[in-house]
């Protein structure tokens, strides 16, 4: 079946632009996890949605960026006036429940954010 | 500070060789462990899991890794290296009752023929 994707695989936007990267899970997943990669750094949390619980948002660096995600599909992380900082490589995950301690998180390819 | 270390940041090695990749955590309490390979252009993939019971755990594509609670380590091995198994190598953890990844700084592996 259809994995994890992510749209779009590259984004080049300039300083003070807002932009929007989308998510789509696999099918039937109702957990969704969102990630940032810095380059030659691992993988930093930024945003996790189970079902119909509060997002955790616990892991958002500022009040710049944010999330939605529509039921259990597809979600969106949107980051607004982007600085150079927040070029990175942006992860989206889904597993089938709402932890990490027994489900395996399927990833997608990521969204590769350049700010120029 | 609660973490995740990989203390190599980049292994090559030559192609039939053995690997380990170390990882170490810092928690008080057993946290549940993963090891994710990160391929060119493709997303994570999990190569194998530890949540109790044998400390010796197998995965995909002839990886294993042995949890030391002696030592916090959860150091991924493989007894032949082919040269496909290029790739980011993550360490990571989830604490008992939390529903967060956290992952160590990666591993990148070179492999010469």
């Amino acid at each position: 079946g259809a994995g994890v994707s992510q749209s779009p695989s590259n984004k080049v936007t300039e300083k003070g632009k807002d932009v929007e990267l989308r998510c789509d899970p696999i099918s039937g997943h109702t957990a969704l996890y969102w990630y940032r990669q810095r380059l030659g750094q691992g993988l930093e949390f930024l945003i996790y949605f189970q079902g119909n619980s509060a997002p955790d948002k616990s892991g958002l660096p500022s009040d710049r960026f944010s999330a939605e995600r529509t039921g259990e599909s597809v979600s969106t992380l949107t980051i607004q006036r982007t600085q150079q900082e927040d070029s990175a490589v942006y992860l989206c995950a889904s597993s089938p429940e709402g932890t990490g301690l027994r489900d395996e998180q399927y990833f997608g390819p990521g969204t590769r954010l350049t700010v120029t | 500070a609660q973490s995740v270390t990989q203390p190599d940041i980049h292994i090559t090695v030559s192609e039939g060789a053995s690997l380990e990749l170390r990882c170490n955590y810092s928690y008080g309490a057993t946290p549940y462990l993963f090891w994710y390979v990160q391929s060119p252009g493709q997303g994570l993939q999990l190569l194998l899991k530890y949540f109790s019971g044998d400390t010796l755990v197998q995965g995909i594509k002839g990886f294993e890794a042995e949890f030391k609670r002696s030592q916090s380590s959860f150091n991924l091995r493989k007894p032949s290296v082919h040269w496909s198994d290029a790739a980011e190598y993550f360490c990571a953890v989830v604490l008992y009752n939390t529903d967060k990844l956290i992952f160590g700084t990666g591993t990148r592996l070179q492999v010469f023929p």
